[in-house]
């Protein structure tokens, strides 16, 4: 299985931008990187995908390197309800089905007001 | 409108017992899917349906049983529960099962005494 490594947890303040580091160094040429959150007692939502191009939405933006070992999903203004685990996911073919997403433990972000 | 709806929110019952999760999507999606998150809060896959067919069945006990009557629906019906099976399920769907975002239920806590 392609795997991801993200810190545990990270801490923001209220309105500054958020850099959440993702590596995925066994990444292969077909994985697309997904980024996903959850909201304490709420499902995961999802935030953002790419494949090798930096990705742009409402929501956030995402940074992949160019060996795509590595991305980075930034939150522009943080807020405290983007207080959540922001879990950083890589599909392929797994389980015989293309899309099977498989989640880590996540990064726990913590906003201080 | 819930997109993807579950109930019951919360299932409290005795080891033994059999009960079912439900599950709809007013989304139009093709495949639907069960994780699980144990309280480790990893989030695992159970099962994948495409358009009524099973696609994904990872290491499941057999007294876990997914039923697709439609292509929005997709319930989840276990016998003989066991403590183990304490967890929250989250149902979750996506247009294809292919690179495409998921979109879950808000998830049913299940607890078994």
């Amino acid at each position: 299985d392609a795997k991801t490594t993200q810190p545990n947890s990270m801490e923001s303040n209220e309105e500054e931008p958020v850099h959440l580091p993702c590596n995925h160094s066994t990444i292969s040429g077909t994985d697309y990187i997904h980024w996903y959150r959850q909201l304490p007692s709420q499902g995961p939502e999802y935030v953002i995908h790419g494949l090798t191009s930096n990705v742009n939405n409402r929501m956030a933006s995402l940074a992949i390197a160019e060996d795509r070992k590595s991305s980075t999903l930034i939150l522009h203004r943080a807020t405290l309800r983007d207080a959540a685990v922001y879990y950083c996911i890589l599909s392929g073919n797994y389980g015989g089905s293309q899309g099977n997403l498989i989640f880590g433990k996540g990064t726990k972000l913590s906003v201080k007001p | 409108d819930t997109a993807v709806s579950q109930t019951p929110k919360y299932l409290v019952t005795q080891m033994g017992n059999d009960k079912s999760i439900k599950c709809e999507q007013n989304l139009g999606h093709d495949t639907m899917y069960w994780y699980k998150q144990d309280s480790k809060k990893f989030l695992k896959i159970m099962f994948s349906y495409n358009n009524k067919e099973l696609i994904i069945n990872e290491t499941v006990p057999n007294r876990f049983s997914p039923k697709s009557p439609d292509k929005a629906h997709l319930n989840l019906h276990i016998n003989s529960l066991e403590l183990g099976d304490s967890a929250v399920y989250f149902c979750a769907s996506s247009l294809t099962g292919s690179h495409e975002k998921l979109f879950f239920g808000s998830g049913t806590q299940l607890s078994v005494l």
